[in-house]
């Protein structure tokens, strides 16, 4: 069975720092995704992340992902107030088709002033 | 182009009864996936419609059940609610892709349904 795991699960972080969230998938995956989501809003795709070594990067977010290792990481660079939210990751079980995702628990995100 | 609908935006319901949550695909996009969202979860997987089949399915027992309609749209069907099914089920919405990029088959969520059984 297939199990992702995030962490930290809470993040509390001062404008201008920098932090890492982890993901870490316990079987081999065609993709892996990154989600942001608002309180009480759907989610929003942050990353589409396909070979290892991928690397994306929008504005203060960069995911990479090892799929040796099944790590990936979602790094927040000089983090503003605005970068607030849940942050998911979300593994592609479908091998080629359409398939279902397998998502982690979730990092909740706060930056503080 | 519309985006994934789903309807309604909030339900209230005891245990024992039925519910019925509507989705609507996105333009060009023949597939269908429902996920259940409990508080301070991550999304988690129900079962997926392709051309109207069932295509997948999670964890779920088969009183959860879907439809899918020949314009893509679909429900989700609960029957016998549990206090347990207080969640916010999201739908989301793709296409097989065939340019072999990150997008294909790419998962658009709805804006969810927040069901409240008491």
């Amino acid at each position: 069975e297939l199990k992702v795991e995030q962490n930290p699960l809470f993040l509390s972080m001062q404008e201008g720092k920098n932090y890492t969230i982890y993901c870490n998938y316990s079987t081999t995956s065609d993709r892996l995704y990154w989600y942001r989501q608002d309180p009480g809003k759907s989610l929003e795709s942050l990353f589409v992340l396909l070979s290892n070594g991928a690397v994306k990067q929008e504005g203060r977010l960069m995911a990479s992902l090892d799929t040796k290792a099944r790590l990936s990481t979602l790094h927040i660079t000089a983090a503003v107030h605005d970068l607030s939210a849940t942050y998911f990751c979300a593994v592609d079980m479908s091998r080629g088709s359409q398939g279902n995702l397998i998502f982690g628990k979730g990092t909740k995100l706060s930056v503080k002033p | 182009e519309t985006g994934v609908t789903q309807s309604p935006t909030h339900l209230i319901k005891t245990r024992g009864q039925q519910v019925t949550l509507r989705c609507s695909s996105q333009s060009g996009h023949n597939t269908v996936s429902w996920y259940q969202q409990a508080l301070g979860q991550g999304p988690q997987f129900i079962f997926q419609y392709y051309r109207e089949e069932e295509n997948g399915r999670g964890n779920f027992p088969p009183r959860f059940s879907g439809l899918q309609f020949p314009n893509y749209s679909s429900e989700l069907n609960v029957n016998a609610l549990e206090l347990d099914d207080s969640a916010l089920y999201l739908c989301a919405s793709s296409r097989p892709g065939t340019s072999g990029g990150a997008r294909d088959n790419e998962q658009f969520f709805g804006p969810g349904t927040r069901l409240t059984v008491l």
